[in-house]
């Protein structure tokens, strides 16, 4: 069984530019959720997707925007970059259970620095 | 809003000695506590869980008890090893499905 990945593993932009992070979520995991973990704080929570419709969203400027594919697999989109969004970006899925919590695994995540 | 506050690391132990995180929360209702480890260049694993009052969730020798009347989570194990050197995260999942972190306590244990 293959877990989460994420892809790139790490990422160097400028101040401006836009990213696309991605994530494959693991194998029969039908949500998806993205996190933000800045350098030694815990993460914090941006969207999750539950069949490719947004299930919750946290706190966040609408330059970061993220969708789910029909093979629940999802992308993070970040435009107009700033210096402040260097971190760890983190993809976690979950099996089946709308309405429910179920646990969330977690993938390696994609360290993004901005310059 | 929801909140976790774990104690601030690094927290520095010789190989065997016993270990104690402390994790206290606030939240409305009755929400499920975690905890998660992230070792070195790994991704984030849920350690174990707990998702009511009394209950208390263990594994690989970490144990933890869901304590309403204190509303914490403290984190112990009895005989730590060099192998559990990581960073520990607190956390709650509330009303909303979202988890709710702490900080993270980073754990170094010395041979």
């Amino acid at each position: 069984e293959t877990g989460v990945t994420q892809s790139p593993t790490h990422l160097i932009k400028t101040r401006g530019q836009q990213v696309t992070l991605r994530c494959s979520s693991q194998s029969g995991h039908n949500t998806v959720s993205w996190y933000q973990q800045a350098l030694g704080q815990g993460p914090q929570f941006f969207f999750q997707y539950y069949r490719e419709e947004e299930n919750g969203r946290g706190n966040f400027p609408p330059r970061f925007s993220g969708l789910q594919f029909p093979n629940y697999s999802s992308e993070l989109n970040v435009n107009a970059l700033e210096l402040d969004d260097s971190a760890l970006y983190l993809c976690a899925s979950s099996p089946p259970t709308r309405g429910s919590y179920n646990d969330q695994f977690f993938g390696p995540g994609t360290r993004l620095l901005v310059l | 809003g929801d909140s976790v506050t774990q104690m601030e690391g690094p927290v520095t132990l010789s190989e065997e000695a016993f270990l104690t995180i402390n994790c206290t929360y606030t939240a409305t209702g009755y929400p499920s506590l975690f905890w998660y480890v992230q070792y070195p260049g790994e991704g984030l694993q849920l350690l174990l869980k707990a998702t009511k009052a009394d209950d208390k969730g263990s594994n690989k020798g970490f144990e933890a008890t869901y304590r309403k009347e204190t509303t914490s989570f403290h984190l112990e194990k009895g005989s730590v090893q060099v192998s559990d050197s990581a960073v520990y995260f607190c956390a709650l999942r509330g009303s909303n499905y979202q988890l709710i972190w702490g900080a993270g306590t980073k754990l170094i244990i010395k041979p």
